[in-house]
């Protein structure tokens, strides 16, 4: 069964440094996004993206993020200058269409920032 | 604006009884309703789904009810398993349709 898979599982890092998180999200979707989740809460949507471009952005996503398909298979979240605060699980998700369709999560990328 | 809420943050069930996860949704506007399951560790998974032009549908051993008069979403699990133990979040499309917003959780506990 197709899957999207997100890498790595768990990524520790300095405040103030730039991390990336990689997904690949399933092959013939055509809608991709982002969501958080800090412990013990809800998730959270960051960022949708579709036909190469942002289509829309949680007051979440400031200018420290930002998203790119930079090879039409993967799809990676960049944090400029990582906070404390943004310590969080990081899930990507896809999905075929805009309609009513559910999307598919990875299985999350643990961020934590120390 | 809007938010996806659910009643109760824990329900502990016995294993074979029917189990029931509340969600109350702000927007009258919402058409479209979806529950996930999320295990330790993993991502959210979906379980069952329902549009605004229906009170009822009905998946493997669980059932979405939707009461749009009181904005309310439930999820009925039949014949609870130990391996329905996970957090359950209810979600809806968001105003521009373009993202899904969730609801907080209801963590179930299943003992046997």
């Amino acid at each position: 069964e197709p899957e999207v898979t997100q890498t790595p599982s768990h990524q520790v890092t300095q405040m103030g440094q730039e991390v990336i998180l990689r997904c690949v999200p399933i092959s013939n979707h055509l809608y991709f996004y982002w969501y958080r989740q800090i412990l013990g809460q809800k998730v959270e949507f960051l960022v949708s993206f579709y036909n190469n471009e942002i289509s829309e952005k949680s007051e979440i996503f400031d200018d420290q993020f930002s998203v790119e398909r930079p090879d039409g298979s993967n799809f990676t979240l960049k944090i400029r200058s990582t906070k404390l605060e943004d310590s969080a699980m990081y899930f990507c998700a896809s999905r075929t269409t805009m309609g009513d369709t559910e999307a598919f999560f990875g299985q999350g990328t643990r961020l934590t920032v120390v | 604006g809007e938010s996806v809420g659910l009643h109760l943050p824990t329900l502990s069930v016995q294993e074979g009884d029917n189990s029931i996860i509340n969600c109350a949704y702000s927007n009258s506007a919402s058409d479209y309703f979806i529950w996930y399951k999320q295990e330790s560790g993993k991502g959210p998974q979906f379980i069952i789904d329902i549009r605004s032009n229906m009170d009822k549908r009905q998946g493997q051993r669980v059932t979405v009810l939707l009461n749009k008069t009181v904005k309310h979403l439930s999820l009925q699990i039949a014949a609870t398993q130990p391996g329905d133990s996970a957090v359950y979040f209810c979600a809806e499309k968001n105003q521009a349709g373009t993202a899904l917003i969730f609801g907080k959780g209801t963590t179930l506990s299943v003992s046997s």
